[in-house]
């Protein structure tokens, strides 16, 4: 079965700080790849997401992961962080051909202003 | 835009009750999923349903049942609420590669949420 692992359970981070949260998954075969966000009383909303092609993906408000296959990683970045960005941030990972998606435990992150 | 309703936003049970989560989607997806939040755990999946009447276990099923008489209604069931059962509870729901005749495009798997049940068990 697969599992993901995101090793930063809370990360801070002033304004206009560099992110990058880890984000490790396991699974032999050919997965998708998704990272959620959980903003403070919101529903779990899509970030971004990797299906197959460019392993550099752009989501919204300015966030970027990239697939690196032979690492098993789908790390998430956003050059410079903004106060709205304090959330709940979620790995997943979807294997090709299943329809079961499994999360990472999440990490929190708090932009201070 | 799909949507992704939860009948309740905050619950309040004893033990042993019976509690009965409801969720409904818009979108005809034929994939509908009961998950729990628990803080440092992440989300973990309870049961998921592919079909009318299909149902099949996540990880945590233990203390659960659940209900899909229609497409887009999906109940989770708590025979016997417990303390332990104390969670926010997310339903979602996504199209399904199973479809056979319908071209299903790779990327349109992604799972769209509801905005979940805090239940609490005294």
């Amino acid at each position: 079965a697969q599992s993901v692992s995101q090793h930063n359970h809370h990360v801070i981070l002033s304004e206009a700080a560099s992110l990058e949260l880890g984000c490790n998954y396991s699974y032999g075969g050919t997965v998708n790849l998704f990272w959620y966000v959980q903003y403070p009383g919101q529903h779990l909303q899509l970030l971004l997401k990797y299906f197959s092609g460019d392993p550099l993906v752009k989501g919204i408000k300015g966030f970027e992961a990239e697939f690196i296959k032979s690492k098993f990683s789908f790390n998430l970045r956003k050059p410079s962080v903004q106060w709205s960005d304090t959330a709940e941030y979620f790995c997943a990972v979807l294997p090709l051909r299943n329809e079961k998606l499994t999360f990472g435990t999440g990490t929190r992150l708090t932009i201070i202003p | 835009d799909v949507k992704v309703t939860q009948s309740s936003r905050y619950l309040v049970k004893r033990t042993g009750e019976k509690v009965f989560l409801e969720c409904v989607q818009d979108m005809d997806h034929e994939n509908m999923f009961w998950y729990r939040q628990d803080p440092g755990l992440g989300l973990r999946l309870i049961y998921f349903s592919y079909d009318v009447k299909m149902k099949e276990k996540g990880d945590i099923p233990e203390g659960y049942s659940v209900s899909r008489e229609k497409k887009e209604r999906f109940s989770l069931i708590l025979e016997s609420a417990s303390t332990n059962q104390t969670s926010m509870y997310l339903c979602a729901s996504s199209l399904s590669r199973r479809v056979f005749g319908r071209k299903i495009p790779n990327d349109y798997n992604e799972q769209f949420f509801g905005p979940g049940t805090r239940l609490t068990v005294l």
